[in-house]
């Protein structure tokens, strides 16, 4: 059975410095990975995603995830924050053999000025 | 076209109403999929259509009812909800290896 499991419930970093949030997934296959935003009452939007090809990959925003296999791991980091960072943010999982799409609790991201 | 459509974007319905969520995408995705989300809560999965066939049943209550009529619609039919079905209904569809794309969701109501 899949799951994904993030380890932070609430990161607050200050505006120009360093994110990372954490995700840890557990799957039976090969999954794909992906990293979803949400801003307060509007859709999800994709921020980038890992389906078996470059295990580091870049994505909107200045985003990126690496893919670590051996740790089941597939954190999310960007250089400098920015404020129309604060969001909430999933990192999600899908096994391809039956299109089950798993979303991990989620992190929100404040960003102090 | 790369959008997931949905309709209507706010419902407020009685508990012994009969309504339906509907969602429309042109992307020839095979799978299609109901979420449900609650406040400051990820979305849970609810049911997955796979080739237009139900593939996924979360367990839900028999008060909700998927339908796919073809392979760009999706539906879901309300009936005798409870006040804590009161949620954001999301759509989306995928491809098989591909990420899901999500519609603006159906915020609903039940009073």
């Amino acid at each position: 059975a899949q799951s994904v499991t993030q380890l932070d419930s609430h990161v607050s970093v200050s505006e120009g410095t360093p994110v990372l949030l954490r995700c840890n997934y557990s799957s039976s296959y090969s999954p794909s990975l992906f990293w979803y935003v949400q801003h307060p009452n509007k859709g999800l939007q994709l921020l980038l995603k890992y389906t078996s090809a470059a295990t580091l990959v870049k994505g909107i925003n200045g985003f990126e995830a690496e893919f670590k296999k051996s740790e089941t791991s597939f954190h999310l980091t960007k250089p400098s924050a920015h404020m129309s960072d604060a969001a909430e943010y999933f990192c999600v999982v899908k096994e391809t053999s039956y299109d089950k799409v798993i979303f991990g609790p989620g992190t929100s991201l404040s960003v102090i000025p | 076209d790369t959008e997931v459509t949905q309709t209507p974007k706010h419902l407020v319905m009685g508990m012994t109403n009969k309504k339906s969520l509907k969602c429309e995408q042109h992307m020839g995705h095979r799978a299609m999929y109901w979420y449900k989300q609650k406040a400051k809560k990820p979305p849970e999965l609810m049911f997955v259509y796979s080739y237009e066939k139900l593939s996924i049943n979360e367990s839900v209550p028999s008060r909700f009812s998927p339908e796919c009529p073809n392979s760009s619609l999706l539906n879901l039919h309300l009936h005798a909800l409870q006040p804590e079905d009161s949620a954001l209904y999301l759509c989306a569809s995928s491809h098989q290896q591909g990420e899901a794309f999500f519609g603006q969701g159906t915020r609903l109501t039940v009073v």
